[in-house]
């Protein structure tokens, strides 16, 4: 099955500068990968996704990359603020079964 | 509702008791997922709805562990004689699409389950 592994685990950036999170999969027919974000005591929600079809997606100050040959895939927050904190979990789905696979998230924490 | 809605948000437990989480999906969600969150981890996936039916119970830790959804909307997740490995988010979700790739995932606020 699939094995998704992100890093870093915490990460703590100060307000303005940019914040970067990697993570990798192990089964290539995968082709798409969300990006949630789960404030402390809340539900996770979708911040962008992207498809296998596409190399870049950007939204605002957010955006995600995808490297299909080396399976892996970044998230990129620039000019971070405040309520950018949280955890963020990215996950890989395959095109078939259904199954999102989560990596162990990353607790943002930006320092006013 | 607007979103997707679980009950109880909290729930303490004698081990060796039954529980049963309820889940409520956004209207006309056809794919409904229970998600396993132990803390300080990603959600793990229990199972999967279409509908009324289970198509994928293939992470359900063990035969305690017992998934409903009947009427193809309300679902709900039952553990028998819980253990305190148990304790644990159990996230609910549910989107639009069938096939791969349902689209995005809503999920619930999570019932939070203490085994003591």
């Amino acid at each position: 099955g699939e094995n998704v592994e992100q890093h870093p685990s915490t990460l703590s950036v100060q307000e303005g500068d940019s914040a970067v999170i990697k993570c990798t999969y192990s089964d290539s027919a995968s082709n798409y990968f969300p990006w949630y974000k789960q404030e402390l005591g809340k539900r996770p929600q979708l911040i962008i996704d992207i498809r296998s079809n596409v190399g870049e997606k950007k939204d605002q100050r957010i955006a995600v990359t995808l490297n299909k040959t080396a399976k892996h895939f970044s998230l990129h927050i620039t000019e971070t603020q405040p309520e950018d904190s949280a955890v963020y979990f990215c996950a890989a789905s395959p095109p078939t079964g259904n199954q999102f696979y989560f990596g162990t998230g990353t607790s943002l924490t930006v320092i006013p | 509702g607007a979103g997707v809605s679980q009950s109880p948000r909290y729930k303490v437990a004698k081990r060796g008791q039954d529980v049963a989480l309820r889940c409520d999906p956004i209207s006309g969600h056809v794919s409904l997922f229970w998600y396993q969150q132990a803390l300080g981890q990603g959600p793990e996936f229990l199972t999967y709805f279409q509908n009324e039916a289970q198509l994928d119970k293939s992470g359900l830790p063990s035969d305690r562990f017992f998934a409903e959804r009947p009427e193809g909307s309300v679902s709900t997740l039952k553990i028998q004689r819980t253990q305190q490995e148990d304790s644990a988010v159990y996230l609910c979700a549910s989107s639009w699409g069938t096939g791969g790739n349902t689209g995005e995932l809503f999920f619930g606020e999570g019932s939070r389950l203490t085994v003591l």
